[in-house]
């Protein structure tokens, strides 16, 4: 079956400017994830969508950033004002539904802000 | 705060050997663990996760927990150099709200 999509798979923007990314999880999973990696780090935790609903989100890095989530199905981070440490790759990861339940992640987001 | 640790390398094991690779967490409350591989600039796959003490064997990995310790290890048997990668430890403390803790990884090659 299919496994979890993200695009754009490659965005370059001008500092200030606003940006949206968006997940598509593994059909069926109700759980998703979103993880930022900088270059050479590991992966950074940034919001957990159990359905539609967000219990924490105080893993996101600043008020800039805001994700929402349709039903059990996509997902998108938005960014606003771009600053150039945003740039990162952002992870997108989708599970079943239990916290025990493997993690399946898409292929990355390279988000470079100029 | 919630922390994984891994020595980040490179570790270095010569063809057919077996590369071990090790991490260690802060939160007692840990639950589930995960070793992921992440090649370079590819997204993060799956190898082994563990949930419970002792060991866990799937073909020529071995994952080990011991959460007295608080400790996780993956050993690789006959390393190929196709295992060459950077080996993520991770772990969820349960309820999924947070998420999953990574460490920063471990870079292996494996030398033909």
């Amino acid at each position: 079956g299919a496994g979890v999509s993200q695009s754009p798979s490659n965005k370059v923007t001008e500092k200030g400017k606003d940006v949206e990314l968006r997940c598509d999880p593994i059909s069926g999973h109700t759980a998703l994830y979103w993880y930022r990696q900088r270059l050479g780090q590991g992966l950074e935790f940034l919001i957990y969508f159990q359905g539609n609903s967000a219990p924490d989100k105080s893993g996101l890095p600043s008020d800039r950033f805001s994700a929402e989530r349709t039903g059990e199905s996509v997902s998108t981070l938005t960014i606003q004002r771009t600053q150039q440490e945003d740039s990162a790759v952002y992870l997108c990861a989708s599970s079943p539904g239990t916290y025990t339940d493997t993690q399946y992640f898409g292929p990355g987001t390279r988000l470079t802000v100029l | 705060q919630k922390e994984v640790e891994q020595n980040s390398g490179p570790l270095s094991v010569p063809e057919g050997a077996i590369a071990s690779l090790n991490c260690t967490y802060s939160d007692r409350g840990s639950q589930s663990f995960f070793w992921y591989r992440q090649y370079s600039g590819k997204s993060p796959e799956l190898i082994m996760s563990i949930y419970s003490n002792g060991d866990k064997e799937d073909g020529r990995f071995t994952a080990q927990l011991n959460k007295a310790s608080q400790y996780v290890s993956l050993l690789i048997r006959d390393s190929q150099p196709s295992d060459s990668a950077t080996y993520l430890c991770a772990v969820d403390s349960g309820g999924g709200a947070d998420g999953l803790t990574f460490g920063k990884g471990t870079h292996l090659i494996i030398q033909p």
